[in-house]
Parts: structure tokens; C-alpha cells; sequence
């Protein structure tokens, strides 16, 4: 069975902190990919990146960046200088072989940026 | 290109009664999902939709089904109500390129039980 674990429940800083959203996961099939999806108040999951289990490559998007290391079945996302529109739920999520499209989710991180 | 849409965005309902829910994907889009989020059990899968078909199934009671038309639309409909089917539920579309393609969300329909 696939699990998505993210330790923090909820994470408070101040504006302009860099802050790093932990995920670790389980599952055995060989391919699977990660992704993380942002849930603001809104409600609607926006997708921010996917990551296939062969592509160990760190990735850089603007302020947020991806560190994804299979040693340790981490799949982690850093913000850097953190703003009050970052402010969301974020999911960490996984599909592999086993599930096809079907998408696990992790239990999401509550991330409040106060001015 | 517009994004997912779901309609009804929200709908009260009473202990017993059923709902439809109706997802409309991204252009071109043939795969249509549908997940229930709640507090309790968090983002959970319900079932996808390729083609007219129904592709994969997560573990539901019987009173959860859905269908997906010609032009990728889908409707999820839930009968016999209860209060435990209070949720928000997401509908999502990928691209018909690979399984693993990245899934694009719709807003949610909010749903409560009374």
C-alpha cells in the first residue's frame, strides 16, 4: 500500500522567513511519481510540481524549490522568503504503478505567513 | 484555456436524499477524477473516468457512483444520504497523455448533510 506522510500539521512564520514543508512516503512499486498541490482558502488543489522516482535532480522554481532524495523517501519543498499569499494548505501526494492515476495524499501542512 | 468547473459550488441536502454533482474537465482533457476531502479522513479518492469508462475505483459504499459522458464531462451522484457525506468534493482533469500526467483541480462542490 502507498502512504504519504507530512509530519507538520501546521507551520506559523513571519514574512520573508524561509520556510521547508517535510513529506516522506511509502510505497514499493519501482514508478511512481510525487507531486505537491497548494490549497489556499479557496478551496481548489493548484499543482505546483511532479517528480518521477528516476529524476533524484533538485528543482528550482523561483522561491520554491523541491528536494527529493528516495534514500530517505523524502520528497521536500522549501519556500524562500516566505509572503503572506503563500499561505495555504499544502498536500504532498503520490502515484505509482499499483494505483495508476489515483493520487495519495498526505495529510497537508496548514503554512500561515504573518506579516 | 478555461480550467475545471464544478457545479453546483454548493448544495444543502437532508439525511436520505440524493446528489448530483457535475464536473466539466479542461479542454481535451479525457480522464476525469473525483476526490472527497474532509477534516477527518482528509483527500480521498473516489473513482476516475477515461473514455466513457470507469478506470479505477477507491473504496466507496455503492452509494458513491459516477459516469462520464461523450464530451468528458462527468457527474458523481450520491444516494441515500448521510451525515458522514458532508465533504467538500474535488473533481480533477489530466491530459490523456500518461497516467501520471499532473491532475488539474476544479473548485469543489461543498455538500452538507442535515
Amino acid at each position: 500500500a502507498q502512504k504519504v506522510t507530512q509530519a507538520q500539521t501546521e507551520i506559523s512564520v513571519v514574512e520573508k522567513e524561509d520556510v521547508t514543508l517535510d513529506c516522506v512516503y511509502e510505497t514499493r512499486d519501482t514508478t511512481y511519481y510525487l507531486f505537491w498541490y497548494k490549497q489556499p482558502p479557496s478551496g481548489e488543489l493548484v499543482f505546483l510540481i511532479r517528480r518521477n522516482s528516476f529524476d533524484e535532480q533538485n528543482e528550482i522554481s523561483g522561491r520554491y524549490s523541491w528536494n527529493f532524495q528516495k534514500s530517505t523517501s523524502s520528497f521536500n519543498f522549501t519556500i524562500t522568503a516566505s509572503q503572506v499569499v503563500d499561505s495555504a494548505v499544502y498536500f504532498c501526494a503520490l502515484s505509482g504503478e499499483t494505483s495508476g492515476s489515483r493520487l495519495t495524499f498526505g495529510e497537508g501542512t496548514q503554512l500561515t505567513v504573518n506579516p | 484555456k478555461a480550467g475545471v468547473t464544478q457545479t453546483p459550488r454548493y448544495l444543502i441536502k437532508t439525511r436520505g436524499q440524493q446528489v448530483t454533482l457535475s464536473c466539466s474537465p479542461i479542454s481535451g482533457h479525457r480522464s476525469v477524477s473525483w476526490y472527497q476531502q474532509t477534516p477527518g479522513q482528509g483527500l480521498q479518492f473516489l473513482f476516475e473516468y477515461f473514455s466513457e469508462t470507469q478506470r479505477n475505483k477507491g473504496n466507496f459504499p455503492g452509494r458513491f457512483s459516477g459516469r462520464q459522458f461523450s464530451n468528458s464531462r462527468s457527474e458523481m451522484n450520491v444516494s441515500t444520504l448521510e451525515l458522514g457525506d458532508s465533504a467538500l468534493y474535488l473533481c480533477a482533469s489530466r491530459s490523456a497523455g500518461g497516467a501520471y500526467n499532473e491532475q488539474f483541480f476544479g473548485p469543489g462542490t461543498r455538500l452538507t448533510v442535515l
